[in-house]
């Protein structure tokens, strides 16, 4: 099961410029995650925002959650050609239930 | 350093033949684990949900005949492919679930099933 939608699905930029992307979900969640994910590699934790959060940050990243619109951004700022790589929202409806995964989007950033 | 320990990273089996992949949480027990698999350029699907000591919960659509799972101890889970195909070849990731104040799930470094 899905739980989701990215978007973009795919996302090409130069390095320097910032990288916004999109998740929508379907239910209503305890947590949202994203993870970065390199070509055939597992996955990196990015960031958690737990649902009576906002907005949080970490480093280059900014994460926003919108419950009323059940959607969430994660904003990359000043990429990096490393930062190419998918990225995926992550929710789980309970805590101790499973991650549900949307699409993600692909980021390219070339040099 | 990984929390979560999978193994093989890669295997190639032939056709018809059985694969076991093993997830182990280090240094914690995880009463809970989560299989999902992973095609080339799509997402995450959870397949099931594995707990100690009990049968494992499938996902809808998910044969448990052909993917089985076993969770024997607080500390490893195994999926066992069975009577694989060129179909079944996908990338494979489990994670654990550390329960607590703050539930935390940890994700292992995948396998790679290539059916030949």
């Amino acid at each position: 099961s899905q739980q989701g939608e990215e978007d973009p699905q795919a996302l090409s930029i130069q390095e320097g410029e910032n990288a916004t992307m999109n998740c929508s979900y379907k239910t209503s969640i305890n947590n949202l995650q994203w993870y970065r994910q390199n070509s055939g590699r597992g996955l990196v934790h990015l960031i958690l925002i737990r649902s009576n959060e906002r907005e949080k940050h970490s480093g280059r990243l900014r994460v926003t959650l919108d419950t009323s619109k059940k959607s969430s951004s994660l904003l990359i700022t000043a990429s990096r050609a490393a930062d190419t790589a998918s990225y995926f929202c992550a929710t789980d409806v309970q805590a101790g239930t499973a991650l549900i995964f949307g699409k993600g989007t692909t980021l390219s950033v070339s040099s | 350093g990984a929390v979560v320990s999978q193994h093989p990273s890669w295997v190639i089996c032939k056709s018809g033949t059985s694969v076991k992949i093993e997830c182990r949480s280090l240094d914690f027990q995880a009463t809970t684990m989560f299989w999902y698999r992973q095609f080339p350029k799509q997402s995450l699907m959870l397949m099931a949900t594995s707990n100690e000591g009990s049968k494992a919960t499938y996902e809808q659509g998910v044969e448990k005949d052909k993917f089985l799972i076993n969770h024997a101890s607080l500390t490893l889970s195994t999926l066992t492919v069975t009577s694989a195909h060129p179909e079944d070849s996908s990338f494979y990731i489990c994670s654990a679930l550390i329960t607590g104040v703050r539930n935390t799930i940890y994700f292992g470094e995948g396998s790679w099933l290539t059916v030949v």
